[in-house]
């Protein structure tokens, strides 16, 4: 399928290896915040998200980590794996004040055999 | 269940014609998103439909676009007088309701070339 995103930032993994995807936000009154993959030719897929309450949420291989005090998010995967490659973008939104959901411009992970 | 889906997959246009991009949300989903993903940049918000009305249109980039939904399921999203700047991705997206904690799900896109 068609690529989406050439010119993004690439972070590339070993196959096995851990990865850190980080983003910067700028809104300091976000309070929500959602990380999305988009494979090749896909739309985007909800991976996890994270509340401002939290700093730390994990799921299944992914963590989340949230630093309010520099406004930074990111997402941890554990030993990646192939089909984890994709862009992944980090979003944010302002809760009970604003429907729509801010998305970043995403970072391609490239995993290396 | 069936996802959420587009049509077409790919359009390729001349410049002013104009274009018709079709999204047919998740069934018994009351939301729906439009966005537009340019090469290189971020999933740029359109418009929103809760039901059959659009709360928010501000994301539309001018009035050559404009969005409808009837019987709060099919959307159709139109770009009059094409541009080559409209060339992108366009993404539709639903979810049960409308608000931010609502997981949406994404369509495959619409990759629409504006020769």
């Amino acid at each position: 399928g068609e690529s989406v995103g050439l010119h993004l930032p690439t972070l590339s993994v070993q196959e096995g290896d851990n990865s850190i995807i980080n983003c910067a936000y700028s809104n300091s009154a976000s309070d929500y915040f959602i990380w999305y993959k988009q494979e090749s030719g896909k739309g985007p897929q909800f991976i996890i998200d994270i509340r401002s309450n939290m700093d730390k949420r994990q799921g299944q291989r992914v963590t989340v980590l949230l630093n309010k005090t520099v406004k930074h998010l990111s997402l941890q995967i554990a030993a990646t794996q192939p089909g984890d490659s994709a862009v992944y973008f980090c979003a944010e939104n302002v809760m009970n004040r604003d429907d729509k959901i801010i998305f970043g411009k995403g970072t391609r992970l490239h995993i290396l055999p | 269940g069936a996802g959420v889906s587009q049509s077409p997959s790919n359009k390729v246009t001349e410049k002013g014609k104009d274009v018709e991009l079709r999204c047919d949300p998740i069934s018994g989903h009351t939301a729906l998103y439009w966005y537009r993903q340019s090469l290189g940049q971020g999933l740029e918000f359109l418009i929103y439909f809760q039901g059959n009305s659009a709360p928010d249109k501000s994301g539309l980039p001018s009035d050559r676009f404009s969005a409808e939904r009837t019987g709060g399921s099919v959307s159709t999203l139109t770009i009059q007088r094409t541009q080559q700047e409209d060339s992108a991705v366009y993404l539709c997206a639903s979810s049960i309701t409308s608000g931010p904690q609502e997981t949406q799900y994404f369509g495959p896109g619409t990759r629409l070339l504006v020769l």
